[in-house]
């Protein structure tokens, strides 16, 4: 069985400074990652996702990620945040024939003025 | 494209009552559908699996006569509340799966359900 952690529950960071939230997963076999926002009250929006391929995963809003299979991580970066960008941010791992999503407990990323 | 719809989007019900939530694919067909749900300030917790025309398939611990999912059609899934209690109260959300991508599921809204 797979799992996701997200290591961070809460990530404060100042507008316009970088930031990464942090994603760790554990499976013995390959699988496929997705990043999803979530503003409040509304459902989840994907970010990105990897599949296969280049490790370097291009998303919307300016961000991006990285498969790192050594160490089990895809971490979410953006390197420059906007007020907008105020939200919770969910990590999810994807396997089986049924495409069931796991996903992590998730990161409040908040965009401090 | 690939939207999902959900209805009602928030939704209050005296205990004891059953209450009906849809979710629809709106431009794509989706031969299976997820519903989730989620307390607040937690994860999404994967409630069933919703496969058309046939019966879902629910995860460890959730009640399938409590919680029936219908799924009738390419496009439309149904989560029916039955007999509703106050601990039902939560944020439910459904997904779809586009046949054409192979783990591309799109998000519905999402249905606040309180149950007084």
């Amino acid at each position: 069985a797979q799992s996701v952690t997200q290591l961070d529950s809460q990530v404060p960071v100042f507008e316009e400074a970088p930031v990464e939230l942090r994603c760790n997963y554990s499976s013995s076999v390959s699988v496929y990652l997705f990043w999803y926002v979530q503003y409040p009250n509304q459902g989840l929006q994907l970010l990105l996702k990897y599949l296969s391929g280049s490790t370097l995963v291009k998303g919307i809003n300016g961000f991006e990620a990285e498969f790192n299979k050594s160490q089990t991580s895809f971490h979410l970066r953006k390197p420059s945040v906007h007020i907008s960008d105020t939200a919770e941010y969910f990590c999810a791992v994807g396997l089986g024939s049924a495409r069931q999503l796991t996903f992590g407990s998730g990161t409040q990323l908040t965009v401090l003025p | 494209g690939a939207v999902v719809s959900q209805h009602p989007s928030r939704v209050i019900c005296k205990s004891g009552t059953s209450v009906k939530i849809e979710c629809r694919s709106l431009d794509f067909q989706a031969t299976t559908m997820f519903w989730y749900r989620q307390f607040p300030k937690q994860s999404l917790m994967l409630m069933a699996t919703s496969n058309e025309g046939s019966k879902a398939t629910y995860e460890q611990g959730v009640e399938k006569d409590k919680f029936l999912i219908n799924h009738a059609s390419l496009t439309l899934s149904t989560l029916t509340v039955t007999s509703a209690h106050p601990e039902d109260s939560s944020f439910y959300i459904c997904s779809a799966r586009d046949q054409k991508g192979p783990y591309e599921q799109y998000f519905g809204p999402g249905t606040r359900l309180t149950v007084t």
